[in-house]
């Protein structure tokens, strides 16, 4: 089946330091890989995605490489800031589903302090 | 502006009443679903549907009941028959026309919240 595993929060970072928010997933196709951020009490908003493997997809500082080999998708900031505090969901999407529906991660609290 | 709208952003409801959350969208967007969100545990898609007068059930579509009637509008009616109603409920919708590279973006509306007492 389709799934995605992301790592544990909370983490907590100081400003200016160096993000990685793992995750890995397994899909019965070949599928494409999104990151969502959600900031306290709103929706959803897409940062970044992948659609075939080596991609790279990049936003806001933010960065993740689609690895098939590894079936992996981390995302990393080079140097993160206090308005980046948010949650931040993994996501696929099977192509070989007509549905169209994603499969989400449990979402990785993410804390940035001045 | 282009966007999804959810109403009420709050909602309490009494135990053993039905209770009915709008969606609207005006993204000319043919797939709508639904979502509930718990803390720990990521969303959960509750129904979708691709196009007017057709859905489909989700992972945890007990206790629910959707309509598809207009194009911008997908209505979820939480049933007293959902046992634990409670949660943050987020609607998204795609244009779903790029099926081959799977690349069409799913956009969130604001959410409900819903609160039984």
């Amino acid at each position: 089946g389709n799934s995605v595993t992301q790592m544990e929060g909370p983490v907590t970072l100081s400003e200016e330091a160096f993000l990685t928010i793992n995750c890995t997933y397994t899909a019965t196709g070949y599928p494409s890989l999104f990151w969502y951020v959600q900031y306290p009490g709103e929706g959803l908003q897409l940062l970044l995605k992948a659609t075939k493997a080596d991609d790279k997809g990049s936003n806001k500082g933010f960065e993740a490489t689609y690895r098939k080999e590894t079936t992996s998708f981390h995302l990393e900031k080079g140097s993160v800031q206090v308005s980046d505090s948010a949650v931040y969901f993994c996501a696929l999407k099977d192509r070989g589903s007509t549905l169209g529906r994603l499969y989400f991660g449990r979402g990785t609290q993410l804390t940035v302090w001045p | 502006d282009g966007g999804i709208t959810q109403s009420p952003k709050y909602l309490f409801r009494k135990e053993g009443q039905n209770v009915t959350l709008s969606c609207e969208q005006n993204l000319n967007h043919d797939a709508m679903y639904w979502y509930r969100q718990d803390p720990g545990q990521g969303l959960r898609l509750i129904y979708y549907s691709q196009i007017v007068n057709d859905f489909q059930k989700g992972d945890i579509a007990e206790g629910y009941s959707v309509s598809r009637e207009k194009k911008e509008s997908f209505p979820l009616t939480v049933t007293s028959a959902q046992k634990n109603p409670t949660a943050f409920y987020l609607c998204a919708s795609s244009s779903n026309r790029d099926r081959v590279w799977g690349t069409d973006t799913q956009y969130f509306g604001p959410g409900t919240r819903l609160t039984v007492l």
